[in-house]
């Protein structure tokens, strides 16, 4: 699976759009982008995910650049709940990779009021 | 609709016992996987399960093993435990056809002394 890059904390304000940067410069193909995200003391919760075009649910929206190397996870209106930290997973989805996330460390975001 | 359960909440054992930790998915999930968050290692992948059998396995040894249950529910165990197996161990479960989804628990908390 690819290698991702984000930084390692962020800070947003409350009510303000917060758009977290994920670098997969060796991404192939065939490897989608996921994001989960980790609320202290709890596990970790699916956001979204998503090959090559924008995405956009309930929680978030994903932006994948067109040369797919890099994405942005957009969280519309940052609450104090969102304060948590952020995964940006790439992997592939062959029955091999079932359930098998690689975490990096992620990008710690605190949303202040 | 109740959510991934897991306990114990917290365990602790002494050098060289065996720990069980059990899961429960949420309803309709076929899918459970284990998790291991260590500190300063983040999230690592252990094991699969569905329909009753191992799919994948991630980098850990034979003492680490488990097993699914006709009703979807899984236990986890660790043999000859080591100061090192202390983390805190995640379960998580998915729908058969969104297995991109993962739903997971709050933890075990494992303590090996």
């Amino acid at each position: 699976d690819a290698k991702t890059t984000q930084p390692p904390s962020m800070d947003c304000a409350e009510g303000r759009a917060a758009n977290l940067p994920c670098n997969h410069s060796t991404i192939s193909g065939n490897e989608y982008v996921y994001w989960y995200r980790q609320i202290h003391s709890q596990g970790p919760q699916y956001i979204i995910h998503g090959l090559k075009n924008n995405e956009t649910n309930e929680m978030a929206s994903l932006i994948i650049t067109e040369d797919r190397k890099s994405s942005t996870l957009i969280l519309p209106h940052a609450t104090l709940r969102d304060t948590a930290v952020y995964y940006c997973i790439v992997r592939l989805m062959t029955t091999d990779s079932w359930g098998k996330l690689q975490f990096g460390a992620g990008t710690q975001v605190v949303v202040t009021p | 609709e109740a959510g991934v359960t897991q306990s114990p909440t917290h365990l602790i054992k002494t050098r060289g016992q065996q720990a069980t930790l059990r899961c429960s998915p949420i309803s309709g999930h076929t899918s459970v996987y284990w998790y291991q968050q260590a500190l300063g290692l983040g999230l690592q992948f252990l094991l699969w399960y569905d329909e009753g059998e191992e799919r994948n396995r991630g980098n850990f040894p034979p003492r680490f093993s488990g097993r699914q249950f006709p009703n979807y529910s899984s236990e986890l165990n660790v043999n000859a435990l080591e100061l090192e197996d202390s983390a805190l161990y995640l379960c998580a479960s998915s729908l058969y056809r969104e297995r991109e989804k993962l739903f997971f628990g709050s933890g075990t908390q494992l303590s090996v002394l």
